[in-house]
Order: C-alpha cells, then structure tokens, then sequence
C-alpha cells in the first residue's frame, strides 16, 4: 500500500498566488517526520520544511507552510506569492521512527509521487 | 561545509559494463541511503546502511550492491547494468543520534544521471 500519496500530478499557479499541494501519508507509528522537497529541472533535492509528527504548530519557512492535520493524515504544502521561481516538481516525504532500547531508530524516507507546479506570469 | 558527495554526476555507459558511484559525507553521518528516481514512482530507496560494515537492502535492491567499509564513504556499484537501470540516483546520510531540531531529516547529495545503452 502507497504510505504517501500525491495526488495531483500536475498544478498550475498564476504569479503572486498561493498554491496548496496535496500530501496523504499512511503509519501505524507514532513517531514520524513528514518532509517537503523542492526539485528544479536542474535535479538536486531541496529541503523546504519539516513537520515532526509530535509538534503541536504547523511548520512555517518564510513563504512555505505545512497544513498538518494528524486526525486526516494529511500534511499538505502551502507556497504563498508563487513566484516563477517555484515552477519545479515537489516531493512530500515521510520518516518513520521506531522506540528502541536507548533511542530512536530511523527508518527510510519514504516519497511520493511528486507533483510539477507550473508558475505562470 | 555539510555536504555530501557524489561521482560522477552524469555517466553513459553500455550494457554489461561494470561501474561504481562513490558517495561520500563530511558529517560523520551514521546513516547512508541509496535512491533511484523515476518518472512517476518518485524515490526508491535501493540500499541503506545503519553503520559501517552494515548493509541492508531497500525496496528495489536487484542488480545493485553496495559497501560500507568507512563511515564517509558508501559506493553504489552496478556489477552488470542494463537499461532499466537508467535512472537519477540520490545518495542521502543522516545521524543516528541527531542533535538539531530536525531529527528525521536526511542530507541528499546532487544526483548522478545514469543512462545505460
């Protein structure tokens, strides 16, 4: 079964609008980090924000914002004043963590299937 | 500066040629990770290793391997390729023990276009 699911395979945002990108996710654990990506055409993989499954605030980093809803299992990505910079694909990403005797042990990220954001002027 | 590496970043290559991509992290990172990304099917994790001289495979581990010999270093080595290994390939590190306020997060290394003929 898909643990994080993307939904829109393509979005397409006028310039100075706000975007939401769609991000399910799927755990039996407790303890787990949720991620969002950013890749441009040029390929690297781009940190934009984190959500930690504990954290009782949704995350902010400047024009991004992450809408947690923990009950929903849905950790969607809000761009803010889209600029054409931030035509790219996205990534929503998921980290378990597992209790074991003397801390946490970290599983793999788990990704989506991205979705392309286009910017139009 | 925190980084990690990867060579070479863009490689063709022909069916059935033996090659490696060297990964390496300045971190101390106990954690390293292979991925391939595909269209549609975002990362896949392909190898991890939780410590030195400890390897386990990830979700699409066929026709790769991989060691850990030092803590910095992880190669990905393609004995046989073929071409359905082309493919962007992500090394990641991360800490066992992480001390910053963002205790999951992995550290990705540029990416190596893999193409095989």
């Amino acid at each position: 079964a898909q643990k994080i699911t993307q939904t829109q395979p393509g979005m397409f945002v006028q310039e100075k609008e706000a975007v939401t990108l769609d991000c399910t996710y799927d755990t039996s654990d407790p303890s787990y980090g949720l991620f969002w990506y950013k890749q441009p055409s040029s390929g690297e993989m781009i940190f934009l924000i984190y959500q930690g499954s504990y954290d009782q605030q949704n995350a902010t980093e400047g024009r991004y914002s992450l809408n947690f809803q923990k009950a929903r299992k849905s950790a969607n990505l809000v761009i803010s004043a889209s600029q054409l910079g931030d035509s790219a694909m996205y990534f929503c990403a998921m980290r378990e963590g597992h209790l074991v005797a003397g801390g946490t042990s970290y599983g793999k990220l788990t990704f989506g299937q991205g979705t392309i954001l286009t910017v139009h002027p | 500066e925190a980084q990690v590496t990867q060579n070479p970043r863009y490689l063709i290559t022909v069916t059935g040629k033996k090659l490696t991509v060297t990964c390496s992290q300045n971190m101390n990172h106990e954690y390293m990770s292979w991925y391939r990304q595909d269209p549609g099917l975002g990362l896949r994790q392909i190898y991890y290793s939780m410590n030195v001289e400890v390897t386990d495979k990830g979700d699409v581990p066929e026709g790769y391997k991989v060691s850990r010999k030092e803590k910095r270093n992880f190669p990905l080595i393609l004995e046989s390729p073929s071409p359905n290994q082309t493919s962007l390939y992500f090394c990641a590190s991360s800490s066992n023990y992480p001390t910053s306020g963002r205790p999951y997060e992995q550290y990705f290394g540029p990416g190596t276009r893999l193409t095989v003929t």
